[in-house]
């Protein structure tokens, strides 16, 4: 299948600085990435959907001048978490769309963990 | 609303036949079924996934029922590396259309 790779595979920083996350397609060109979180125990939430060219589409709940998303070009989108607070402690995985033919699988990324101390 | 049922947890014998078991009676005309499954702490991997025809790859075989309402995933021959969440995800398979995760199915493989 396709790769889809993140990094930094972890990360900790300090409370209320910035840190940015990148999320790279390697073998093939996703127009469309999805960013995810996931605490301990718990099933993946979706974030945002990440369009190259244009402004992501954030989920209800989920604050867009907290987490940046740019999705400069075909290969590569960065979440950048603004003002980092422990409870955003936590793994975030992103993920790519293939299309291949009339396919349109999702591949995923190792995941970044983030800790925030 | 969750499109799919899956039980929570299941256990399974090493070198048997996994078969978990999804719900998806919503299911509508142009979505397709997907499995992925989690391994502890890695990002979710993509197993299978089928419109109407039962599908199978060199992971898992995919088998969905005529009414499409539900389907299981087989794992012809569980190993320990096996032991993961399962998701079973509904999805159109055009566009833009995001993966909405449910909670899973626990599977855990007994040496």
């Amino acid at each position: 299948g396709a790769v889809v790779s993140q990094h930094p595979s972890w990360v900790i920083c300090k409370s209320g600085t910035s840190v940015k996350i990148e999320c790279r397609s390697l073998d093939f060109q996703a127009t469309t990435m999805f960013w995810y979180r996931q605490f301990p125990k718990q099933s993946l939430m979706l974030m945002a959907t990440s369009n190259e060219g244009s402004k992501a589409t954030y989920e209800q709940g989920v604050e867009k001048d907290k987490f940046l998303i740019n999705h400069a070009s075909l290969t590569l989108s960065t979440l950048t978490v603004t003002s980092a607070h422990p409870e955003d402690s936590s793994f975030y995985i992103c993920s790519a769309r293939e299309r291949r033919g009339t396919g349109n699988t999702i591949y995923f990324g190792e995941g970044s963990w983030l800790t925030v101390v | 609303d969750a499109k799919t049922t899956q039980p929570p947890s299941m256990d399974c014998a090493e070198g048997r036949a996994a078969n978990l078991p999804c719900n998806h009676s919503t299911i509508s005309g142009n979505e397709y079924v997907y499995w992925y499954r989690q391994i502890h702490s890695q990002g979710p991997q993509y197993i299978i996934h089928g419109l109407k025809n039962n599908e199978t790859n060199e992971m898992a075989s995919l088998i969905i029922t005529e009414d499409r309402k539900s389907s299981t995933l087989i794992l012809p021959h569980a190993t320990l590396r096996d032991t993961a969440v399962y998701y079973c995800i509904v999805r159109e398979d055009f566009g833009n259309e995001k993966l909405t995760f449910g909670t899973g199915t626990r599977l855990t493989i007994i040496p």
